[in-house]
């Protein structure tokens, strides 16, 4: 059974910093992982999609990488703003004899303090 | 593009009455369809998952159920609420290469 675990649970960081924020899987046999913020009350966003064949991805201040081997994944943010704030979940959907299924970690609530 | 449309947005209702939620895709075909419950500040919840017609997967035993009558149809269903059934329901589905694309979620209060 495919477990995500996200560390820490929270972070609060002063404006400004650069961050990482860490998700683990047990199963290796994945087809891809997704970061997505949540908002209060709100629903997922996605952020960052990484392929199982990738490394990395980039989008503006964010850049996520995955070492499928290892079963981890980074999301680092950079020049961290107030903006930030919200509850960032990582995903993975499995393949093999997992097909299909979104696990989803229990995600990092992040404060970013002007 | 692809769109995924999740109704209602809330939804308050008696302890021992149905459920009904319903989640469409637009877009796409063949999509694999999920259901998630979040609790107040907890984590999501898979609930069901279906990758295709009539096909549902059930995660967790509990007091709902779901369908998928059409390819991208997702409907989740309750013949009697309990108190422990409120939270925050979304809809999910996920296409091949572009990752999962989620609804904006339905928050249900069982009084």
């Amino acid at each position: 059974k495919q477990e995500v675990t996200q560390i820490p649970a929270a972070l609060s960081v002063p404006e400004g910093e650069n961050l990482v924020l860490n998700c683990s899987f047990t199963d290796s046999a994945i087809y891809n992982l997704q970061w997505f913020r949540q908002d209060p009350g709100k629903g997922l966003t996605s952020l960052l999609l990484i392929q199982s064949s990738q490394r990395e991805q980039t989008s503006g201040r964010l850049n996520a990488s995955l070492d499928k081997s290892s079963g981890r994944s980074t999301l680092y943010i950079a020049a961290s703003q107030p903006g930030d704030s919200a509850t960032y979940l990582c995903a993975v959907i499995g393949s093999g004899g997992s097909n299909y299924k979104l696990t989803f970690g229990k995600g990092t609530l992040l404060t970013v303090n002007p | 593009s692809q769109t995924i449309h999740q109704w209602p947005a809330t939804l308050v209702q008696p302890v021992g009455s149905p459920l009904s939620l319903e989640c469409t895709v637009e877009g796409t075909s063949n999509p694999n369809l999920y259901w998630y419950r979040q609790a107040a500040g907890r984590g999501l919840q898979l609930l069901f998952y279906s990758v295709g017609i009539g096909q549902i997967s059930s995660e967790v035993p509990q007091n709902l159920s779901a369908s998928r009558p059409q390819d991208r149809q997702f409907i989740l269903s309750s013949k009697k609420l309990l108190l422990s059934d409120s939270g925050f329901y979304l809809c999910a589905w996920t296409g091949g290469t572009i990752g999962a694309f989620f609804g904006q979620g339905t928050r249900l209060t069982v009084v």
